[in-house]
């Protein structure tokens, strides 16, 4: 069973560029976060997805973020017009339905803005 | 304002050693309280986790000791070994909340041989 898999591992864009980050749950999990993480921090909860459905966005920033978690393929995360403070580790976690709070962590999409 | 807060802010144990890594928390909502030990490179991985109807849990070399009075938990790696040396993030979230995990800051623990 693969685990929690992220693409692009790293990705480099110029201030002004579209990031794209995605992510494919757990086989057989329908949950999945998508948490920000800086150098020296802890990990920030921004976006809670089911399939179809944004459940808690609470943690994301209000202008030129999204997320996406479609009916079939991965969940998106979509960063537009990129500064140089967006250079962060994203990681994203898949749950299953009956444990929703054991978090499986992927290795994450380091994304660096030139 | 941190709801979840680590320390030491990093750590040395000689190989052989207890580890001891302490984590406060403020919202009383919070009832489960997980780590997670990070490589480099790598995402966060559960350890080990608590609820606040027990006081400590153990899983091998990893106890979980929980204060539910004083609004604290701490982690203990007894036996320290040099493929221990990682980040640990101590966590907490309320159940039924959308399961959103709080993390502390995070430490870093080193076992020398």
């Amino acid at each position: 069973n693969a685990g929690v898999m992220q693409n692009p591992r790293h990705l480099v864009r110029r201030r002004g560029q579209e990031a794209r980050l995605r992510c494919s749950p757990m086989k057989g999990h329908s949950h999945v976060y998508w948490y920000r993480q800086l150098p020296e921090e802890g990990l920030k909860f921004m976006v809670y997805l089911q399939k179809e459905n944004i459940i808690d966005e609470s943690g994301m920033p209000k202008e030129r973020f999204s997320a996406e978690f479609p009916k079939e393929g991965p969940s998106i995360l979509r960063i537009q017009q990129v500064v140089r403070g967006d250079s962060a580790a994203y990681f994203c976690a898949s749950s299953p339905p009956d444990t929703r709070e054991k978090l499986f962590f992927g290795s994450g999409t380091q994304l660096s803005v030139l | 304002q941190q709801q979840v807060k680590q320390s030491p802010q990093s750590l040395i144990v000689q190989k052989g050693g207890i580890s001891i890594i302490n984590c406060a928390y403020e919202n009383t909502a919070f009832d489960y309280f997980p780590w997670y030990q990070q490589f480099p490179g790598k995402g966060p991985a559960l350890l080990i986790a608590i609820r606040p109807d027990v006081s400590e849990k153990k899983e091998g070399r990893f106890t979980i000791s929980f204060n539910k009075s004083a609004k604290q938990f701490s982690l203990h790696i007894m036996d320290s070994q040099p493929g221990d040396s990682a980040t640990y993030f101590c966590a907490a979230s309320i159940s039924g909340a959308n399961s959103k995990l709080t993390f502390g800051k995070g430490i870093t623990l080193s076992v020398r041989p």
